[in-house]
């Protein structure tokens, strides 16, 4: 059973460095999602996709942030510049939305974790 | 603003013991979802809730969503340390699925033996 799958999962890097994540969603599941998580919290949405079409982003998702998902399968989140506190677990989630009907549940990644130094 | 109230925040229970989560929103609950989360790692799905009053059980995890649709509550019965992790409530607060979905802050479960 192939889950989602995230790479790397752990990434360290010094502050004004760019790193870039990548998220393998469930082959079936049309919809990813990226989500942002510290300590004690719980998920922080950022964005998802339908497909290859980038639907919803927070107002968390700055414009160091961006997220591709160019053949609808693999996403990519990538952070420009970062900072100290972009420190954080990213989770990826997939799921798969019929036409008509309710969503399916979302089914998670194990995250990378980002530590800026 | 916490658009998901949980609670408690923590609990520690001896084993045997059944013990309650609540998930309290004060906006209208179109899909609700129960995970589980050990630490470092990703979510679990447990259940998932949308019409008022339903009620789901797998092994003993009881999740049930108030008529009302803006609370919902996981029970777990004759707890095991294998129950032992973080439980967050996830939803839709929106009629359009895939809109923001947000989580509670979660609950720290520890079950001692």
């Amino acid at each position: 059973d192939t889950g989602v799958s995230q790479n790397p999962r752990h990434k360290i890097t010094k502050r004004g460095q760019n790193v870039t994540f990548r998220c393998d969603p469930i082959s079936e599941h049309n919809r990813l999602y990226w989500y942002r998580q510290t300590l004690g919290q719980g998920p922080e949405f950022l964005t998802y996709f339908q497909n290859e079409a980038q639907l919803e982003k927070s107002r968390l998702l700055s414009d160091r942030f961006s997220a591709e998902r160019p053949k609808g399968s693999f996403s990519t989140l990538e952070i420009q510049r970062t900072e100290q506190g972009d420190s954080a677990m990213y989770l990826c989630a997939s799921s798969f939305s019929p036409f008509r009907g309710h969503n399916q549940p979302q089914h998670f990644g194990d995250g990378t974790r980002l530590s800026i130094l | 603003s916490q658009e998901l109230e949980q609670s408690p925040q923590s609990l520690i229970v001896q084993e045997g013991k059944n013990l309650t989560i609540n998930c309290t929103s004060s906006k209208t609950l179109y899909g609700l979802y129960w995970y589980k989360q050990k630490y470092g790692e990703g979510l679990i799905f447990l259940m998932m809730l949308q019409k008022g009053g339903e009620e789901k059980s797998h092994e003993k995890i009881t999740a049930k969503l108030d008529e009302k649709k803006q609370q919902s509550s996981l029970h777990i019965t004759a707890s095991q340390p294998s129950h032992a992790g973080i439980y967050l409530c996830g939803a839709d607060l929106s009629r359009n699925t895939g809109n923001q979905f947000y989580f509670g802050t979660g609950t720290s479960l520890t079950v001692i033996p």
